[in-house]
């Protein structure tokens, strides 16, 4: 079975520039996860969607970062201007959503590391 | 905030126990406990999760305390290849519900010396 698949795997901008990530899923899994992780730290979730409908996006920039999932699979995440901060990797994940979601296992890419200068 | 503590790094030699340990003290009924890890450079890759029993499976073990405020991450015979990043997380979720995100902590860092 195929894995999560990024794209690109790195990237690099100077800021105010905009960057895009591509993520696809792995097929079949209804909920897709953007997660931010900073050089030391653990992931931190951006944005879950369910389907192409966004479930939680709580923690994401809304004035600079965007995504969407149209059709339900592949999604894009966007980072419009960029600032120095945002260097990260930018991992995506997806999920099964069964019958007890409580049990749902989260499977990640391998990430799009993006440094801003 | 995460939910669970851990120490920042851990040594193990190769071909014995590793045994990683996570307070989680304030756990709620309902809530699992998560175990990932995260080689250099790659993705965070799902290792086991349980509720309240012992789990075992391929990679690991997982012993939870019967009061649930505590757990151990076992890798029966550490490798070389066993070095990385180690996140026990406690899931956030309900059936049904809008959300089942992870919160990761900043992990365990195990160094499996040869």
């Amino acid at each position: 079975e195929a894995g999560v698949a990024q794209s690109p795997r790195y990237k690099i901008i100077e800021k105010r520039q905009s960057v895009a990530f591509w993520c696809n899923p792995i097929s079949g899994h209804a909920t897709l996860y953007w997660y931010q992780q900073i050089l030391g730290q653990g992931p931190k979730l951006l944005i879950q969607f369910q389907n192409n409908g966004v479930v939680d996006d709580s923690q994401l920039p809304k004035d600079r970062f965007s995504a969407e999932r149209l059709k339900g699979v592949d999604s894009t995440l966007k980072i419009q201007p960029a600032k120095l901060e945002d260097s990260a990797v930018y991992l995506c994940a997806s999920s099964l959503v069964g019958r007890d979601s409580r049990t749902d296992t989260q499977y990640f890419g391998p990430g799009t590391r993006l440094t801003v200068l | 905030d995460a939910k669970t503590t851990q120490p920042p790094s851990m040594d193990c030699a190769e071909g014995r126990a590793a045994n990683l340990p996570c307070n989680h003290s304030t756990i709620s009924g309902n809530e699992y406990v998560y175990w990932y890890r995260q080689i250099h450079s790659q993705g965070p890759q799902y290792i086991i999760h349980g509720l309240k029993n012992n789990e075992t499976n391929e990679m690991a073990s997982l012993i939870i305390t019967e009061d649930r405020k505590s757990s151990t991450l076992i890798l029966p015979h550490a490798t070389l290849r066993d070095t990385a990043v180690y996140y026990c997380i406690v899931r956030v979720g309900n059936y049904g519900g809008a959300t089942n995100k992870l919160i990761f902590g900043t992990g365990t860092l195990l160094a499996v010396q040869p």
